[in-house]
C-alpha cells in the first residue's frame, strides 16, 4: 500500500537526550514536512524539504534538525536544545509540482520527555 | 504568507448541511485555497482545494467568493464521522500553477455534530 509511515507511535525520553523520529513515504512525493501539534492547538511547521539534500526552516525550527538524504525519508531529530519537546509530531508529504497537490499525513508520533 | 481566519467552533445536527467559512482578505492571485480536516489523534486528511471556481468532490463542495477574499466549505449532509477540526489553508503556487509552496496551518474550526 502506498502511504506515509511514522515510527514509533509513542516515544518516551529523558530530559537532555536527543531523539530521532522516523518518517518514510513510498508515494514518490518530492516535498516532505514536519509539524508539531500541542494539545488544543493547530499544526506548526518545523521544517520542510522540496528535494533531496535540501530543506528549509519553518516557523519553529529552533531545537530541531532534519536531513533529506533519500527522497523517501525525512527524519526529525529533537535535540536537547528544544525547551519543551513534549508534543504530537506529524510528518507529511506532497507533490511539489504538477496538477495534484494533496498532502498525505502520517499517523503521528507522540513524544513525551520526562 | 497570507493568513486565514476561521471561527473557533461550529455545531451542526446530523444529516443537515454545514457551511464552514474562511476569510482570507490578503490572498494573492497565485494562492490556492485548501481545506484539510483532522480527526482526534490522527493526522489531517485532504478535503478539497480550488483557485477561483467552485469545486465539488465526493467529500464536500468549496464555494469561493468572486473577489476570492473568502470561501466556504460545504458538507451537504453532516454525519457523526464529520466531527473534526477543519483547516482552511492558502498554498502559494507559481504563475503557471505548476509548482507549489509550503503548507501552513492555522487554528482551524472545531466542528461538533449532534445526533
Amino acid at each position: 500500500d502506498g502511504g506515509i509511515t511514522q515510527s514509533p507511535k509513542y516515544l518516551f525520553r529523558k530530559e537532555g537526550q536527543n531523539v530521532t523520529l522516523s518518517c518514510e513515504q513510498n508515494l514518490n512525493h518530492d516535498a516532505m514536512y514536519w509539524y508539531r501539534q500541542d494539545p488544543g492547538q493547530g499544526l506548526r511547521l518545523i521544517y520542510y524539504s522540496q528535494i533531496v539534500n535540501d530543506f528549509q526552516k519553518g516557523d519553529i525550527a529552533e531545537g530541531y534538525s532534519v536531513s533529506r538524504e533519500k527522497k523517501e525519508s525525512f527524519p526529525l531529530t529533537v535535540t536537547s536544545a528544544q525547551k519543551n519537546p513534549t508534543a504530537f509530531y506529524l510528518c507529511a508529504s506532497s507533490p511539489w509540482t504538477g496538477r495534484y497537490t494533496e498532502a498525505f499525513f502520517g499517523q503521528g508520533t507522540r513524544l513525551t520527555v520526562v | 504568507d497570507a493568513k486565514t481566519t476561521q471561527p473557533n467552533s461550529m455545531e451542526s445536527n446530523e444529516e443537515e448541511p454545514v457551511h464552514l467559512p474562511c476569510n482570507h482578505s490578503t490572498i494573492s492571485g497565485t494562492d490556492y485555497i485548501h481545506w484539510y480536516r483532522q480527526l482526534p489523534s490522527q493526522g489531517p486528511e485532504y478535503v478539497i482545494h480550488g483557485l477561483t471556481s467552485n469545486v465539488n468532490n465526493r467529500m464536500a463542495s468549496l464555494a469561493i467568493a468572486e473577489d476570492r477574499k473568502s470561501s466556504t466549505l460545504i458538507l451537504h449532509r453532516a454525519t457523526l464521522r464529520d466531527a473534526a477540526v477543519y483547516y482552511c489553508i492558502l498554498r502559494e503556487a507559481n504563475a503557471g500553477g505548476t509548482s507549489y509552496g509550503k503548507l501552513t496551518f492555522g487554528q482551524g474550526t472545531i466542528l461538533t455534530v449532534h445526533p
